[in-house]
């Protein structure tokens, strides 16, 4: 299994630009989230699924669009990259919330917005 | 905002040292996790704390989970460089299980 796949790696973007960050597991999980880290501020929640076809908002949404279309993959979208989305992004999966249970985090991707 | 508070910030020891991080939950939590990151890595899952009043043991590391399932803490004995890294606290507050709330983290650093 390669577990939580994210890619890019690195992007770096221009103000106004827009790019999806890709995200994919095989370990057939429900649940889905995107988290952004920021020096000093911890993990932050953008957004979350339970399950193909059902999204949610977490904590810090504006700016973000996702989508849950198939088990496997959630995309994040930045629809007009600003400099404050300058972060690093996480995707992770875990088979229920409702159990709690471990949650598996892809690689990152280190996004700079010039 | 952040709902969990974690405790230090920072901590530098050296090796051989103990090393305690906290973590204080405003609201009652149906379970606690705690995580590992390394410098440059994704975090890692430690373990899972899901009883009042439950301890965990793993080698140099012991979890608890307070009473009122509102605190936590990780304690490792004699400190390792290999325990560099950031520890989080995580959970889910009870009535709730869709949103992880996660503390800022504990960068802990060992002097060898």
């Amino acid at each position: 299994n390669a577990g939580v796949t994210q890619t890019p790696k690195f992007q770096v973007l221009k103000t106004g630009q827009s790019m999806t960050l890709q995200c994919a597991q095989d370990m057939n999980h429900e649940y889905m989230s995107w988290y952004r880290q920021d020096p000093g501020m911890g993990l932050r929640l953008i957004h979350y699924s339970v399950g193909a076809g059902i999204t949610d908002q977490g904590e810090v949404p504006n700016g973000y669009n996702v989508s849950r279309s198939t088990t496997e993959d959630f995309p994040l979208r930045l629809l007009s990259a600003a400099p404050s989305q300058t972060s690093v992004y996480f995707c992770a999966s875990s088979y229920t919330p409702g159990t709690g249970g471990e949650q598996f985090f892809g690689p990152g991707t280190r996004l700079t917005v010039l | 905002g952040q709902q969990v508070m974690q405790i230090p910030q920072y901590q530098h020891v050296q090796e051989g040292e103990d090393f305690t991080t906290y973590c204080n939950s405003s609201t009652t939590l149906s379970n606690i996790q705690w995580y590992k990151q390394r410098p440059g890595g994704h975090p890692v899952f430690l373990i899972q704390l899901v009883k009042s009043g439950e301890v965990k043991k793993q080698k140099r590391l012991t979890f608890q989970f307070g009473e009122a399932k509102k605190n936590s803490s990780l304690h490792i004995t004699a400190t390792q460089t290999t325990d560099v890294g950031t520890y989080f606290c995580a959970g889910f507050k009870a009535g709730n299980n869709r949103k992880l709330i996660w503390g800022l983290g504990t960068s802990l650093a060992v002097n060898p």
